[in-house]
């Protein structure tokens, strides 16, 4: 059964950084991209970010780039999220976020972890 | 990019009855030489990550109710819940994954009882 399971969240003042995990069990995490979806509160869904299951290629939304940094290690079967300059409007439940299809970069996912909340507040 | 329109952004029915979401894409999300579309929809309940529902636009996912339906081409998808249960309270999200290798989100749909 997949299990993804995200640490990291908390508050934090604008400017600083902040770096997220997500730990994966219950498939073979090498063989999946991964993405990171992010939910304002009271608000929809944001695609923030993917790296590849090889962790060669790594894509973001325009509000990221330059600021956020997605990794992983397949040694750990752990994702990251490092998280600079935070801005207010970054404040948002974080989630870590499995791709359906084994080797695909493309953002079909499946399976979701519970999230953790990142709020950006002096 | 790709913009999702979501409507009506939520609807009340009443137990038993059939709810009907629109989800419109600002260019078609089909891929013709293969002809699938990259449309998925995801339900998501109050304090819950969203769980995927339909993916390819009408596919089924394994374990999801058959009272759930999803169906369109191009640019136009609905998800229809055929006769509505208490536990599809919940707000409903359709998503396209054709602009690779990011995706983007409808705005949601809030379903309630009458």
């Amino acid at each position: 059964q997949v299990h993804l399971v995200e640490s990291g969240g908390g508050v934090v003042q604008p400017g600083r950084s902040l770096r997220l995990s997500c730990d994966a069990s219950g498939f073979t995490f090498s063989t999946y991209a991964m993405h990171w979806v992010r939910q304002a509160p009271g608000k929809g869904l944001e695609w923030v970010a993917v790296i590849s299951y090889d962790g060669t290629n790594q894509y973001y939304v325009d509000s990221v780039k330059g600021r956020f940094t997605i990794s992983r290690d397949n040694s750990r079967n752990t994702l990251y999220l490092q998280m600079n300059s935070l801005r207010a409007d970054d404040t948002a439940i974080y989630y870590c976020v499995k791709v359906l299809l084994e080797w695909e970069l493309r953002g079909l996912v499946d399976r979701w972890g519970q999230g953790t909340l990142v709020t950006v507040s002096s | 990019d790709i913009v999702m329109t979501q409507s009506p952004d939520s609807l009340a029915v009443s137990l038993g009855e059939r709810a009907t979401i629109n989800c419109k894409s600002s260019q078609s999300v089909l891929y013709s030489s293969i002809n699938k579309n990259y449309l998925a929809w995801f339900q998501q309940k109050p304090g819950q990550p969203p769980k995927l529902l339909i993916y390819w636009a009408s596919t089924r996912e394994s374990g999801v109710p058959d009272r759930f339906s999803g169906s369109g081409s191009g640019t136009d998808f609905t998800l229809t819940i055929s006769s509505l249960q208490a536990e599809d309270v919940a707000v409903y999200y359709c998503q396209q994954y054709y602009s690779t290798p990011s995706a983007t989100f409808g705005g949601g749909t809030k379903v309630e009882i009458k």
